[in-house]
């Protein structure tokens, strides 16, 4: 069925590191594509998304290319902050009779020190 | 602020209880989600609702139930507690059941004793 596969954590980097986070996905069709982070204590909250092939989503210096041919969207920062320290999920919407449900990897703590 | 309102943030019960949790969805949007978070399984998906009906299921286990009001918030009730249920539950809300991003609460932390 379709699915997320993301890499392990917790990734360590220091402040201004270059950063990836890998995600691949497994899908039937063609679906939306998302990366949530979750700061502690919080809820998820969307950080980015691409809806089709080739649509790269970009937001707070973070992005992340929708590459059919790869069927990956790997999360890219180029200087990371400690601020950046939070726990990332990869995501896609499966379609479940008629409706979809947003299904996420099992997240990627990052941990940035100064 | 995501604009979903759950409550209460904290819970601690005793095993065999029961447990209601609440959730007011983003102005606007129709469809609820819950999930659970556990360390060891992640973020499960339980159950969608839209529009006051059930849309969707996942691994929601049969001592579990919700439902979603005329007024679309939405209460998952948890029944015959075991301490394996202890984890956040989280409670999300979209304006449509499409392929669309999803906007989460701040989450209830049950601790089952």
């Amino acid at each position: 069925g379709d699915s997320v596969t993301q890499m392990e954590g917790p990734v360590t980097l220091s402040e201004e590191a270059f950063l990836t986070i890998n995600c691949t996905y497994t899908a039937t069709g063609y679906p939306s594509l998302f990366w949530y982070v979750q700061y502690p204590g919080e809820g998820l909250q969307l950080l980015l998304k691409a809806t089709k092939a080739d649509d790269k989503g970009s937001n707070k210096g973070f992005e992340a290319t929708y590459r059919k041919e790869t069927t990956s969207f790997h999360l890219e920062k180029g200087s990371v902050q400690v601020s950046d320290s939070a726990v990332y999920f990869c995501a896609l919407s499966i379609r479940s009779g008629g409706s979809y449900i947003p299904t996420f990897g099992r997240g990627t703590s990052l941990i940035v020190h100064p | 602020d995501s604009g979903v309102t759950q409550t209460p943030k904290h819970l601690i019960t005793a095993t065999g209880q029961r447990v209601t949790l609440r959730c007011s969805p983003r102005s606007g949007d129709l469809s609820v989600y819950w999930y659970q978070q556990s360390l060891d399984q992640g973020l499960q998906f339980l159950i969608q609702y839209y529009n006051g009906e059930e849309r969707a299921k996942g691994n929601i286990l049969e001592r579990f139930s919700a439902q979603q009001f005329p007024d679309l918030h939405s209460e998952l009730n948890l029944s015959s507690l075991e301490l394996g249920d202890s984890a956040l539950y989280f409670c999300a809300s979209s304006v449509k059941v499409m392929n669309t991003e999803a906007f989460f609460g701040q989450g209830t932390r049950l601790t089952v004793v």
